[in-house]
């Protein structure tokens, strides 16, 4: 079975800094999916950040980017030049590359971002 | 829709009664997932949908939880003797599948289910 585990229950930042959030994973999988989604105070979940596991280079979207270990099985989240809209929860995922298989959640990582 | 949604946004309820849960995906999406989330946890999967048929449903906690997707588009999700433990919110995703996983999933706003 796999596992996700996000290490850091809280986290915060000072505007315009950066802050990286941590994740491992368990499995024996070798085609698979990672994701960082986020979770305002409106419940809604957005995905922010997804990379394959067969692609060594590192996902980038604007400010926020990964570092994929594979190899460790790590997967953090680096969000740059901090904005108060970034306050959430973080929530890393797994999917296997298989269809029709579920996302496996982490428990969280919730990040206070102030001015 | 523009996007996934879920009815009723908030549902209280007494322990003992029977409640459903709605969920009407993005258009065109076969994939259509519900997770439960507890306050403070990551979401955790109930049971997984490609079309009409429950492809996965081995999150489903016991005999009391039950989903369907008659059609293929919309989803109920049936909660029979609700008890407190089940107090959660309640959320549906839907996905795009064509022959391979893409793996991006969308969500709704959730559920709020309140057992009283």
């Amino acid at each position: 079975a796999q596992t996700v585990t996000q290490s850091q229950p809280e986290m915060s930042v000072q505007e315009a800094e950066t802050v990286t959030l941590s994740c491992t994973y368990d499995t024996s999988e070798n085609n698979y999916y990672l994701f960082w989604y986020k979770q305002p105070p409106s419940r809604q979940m957005i995905l922010v950040i997804r990379q394959e596991a067969y692609k060594q280079q590192n996902a980038t979207e604007n400010r926020f980017s990964v570092n994929f270990q594979k190899a460790a099985k790590s997967f953090s989240l680096k969000i740059s030049d901090s904005q108060l809209g970034d306050t959430a929860m973080y929530f890393c995922a797994f999917m296997k590359g298989q269809a029709g298989t579920a996302l496996i959640f982490g428990k969280g990582t919730t990040l206070s971002v102030s001015s | 829709g523009a996007g996934v949604s879920q009815t009723p946004s908030n549902k209280v309820t007494e322990k003992g009664k029977y409640v459903e849960l709605r969920c009407d995906p993005i258009s065109g999406h076969t994939a259509l997932y519900w997770y439960r989330q507890s306050l403070g946890q990551g979401p955790e999967f109930l049971i997984y949908f490609q079309g009409t048929g429950a492809a996965d449903d081995s999150g489903l906690p016991n005999d009391r939880f039950f989903a369907v997707r008659p059609e293929g588009s919309v989803s109920t999700l049936k909660i029979q003797r609700t008890e407190r433990g089940d107090s959660a919110v309640y959320l549906c995703a839907s996905s795009s599948y064509s022959g391979g996983n893409t793996g991006e999933l969308f969500f709704g706003e959730g559920s709020r289910l309140t057992v009283l």
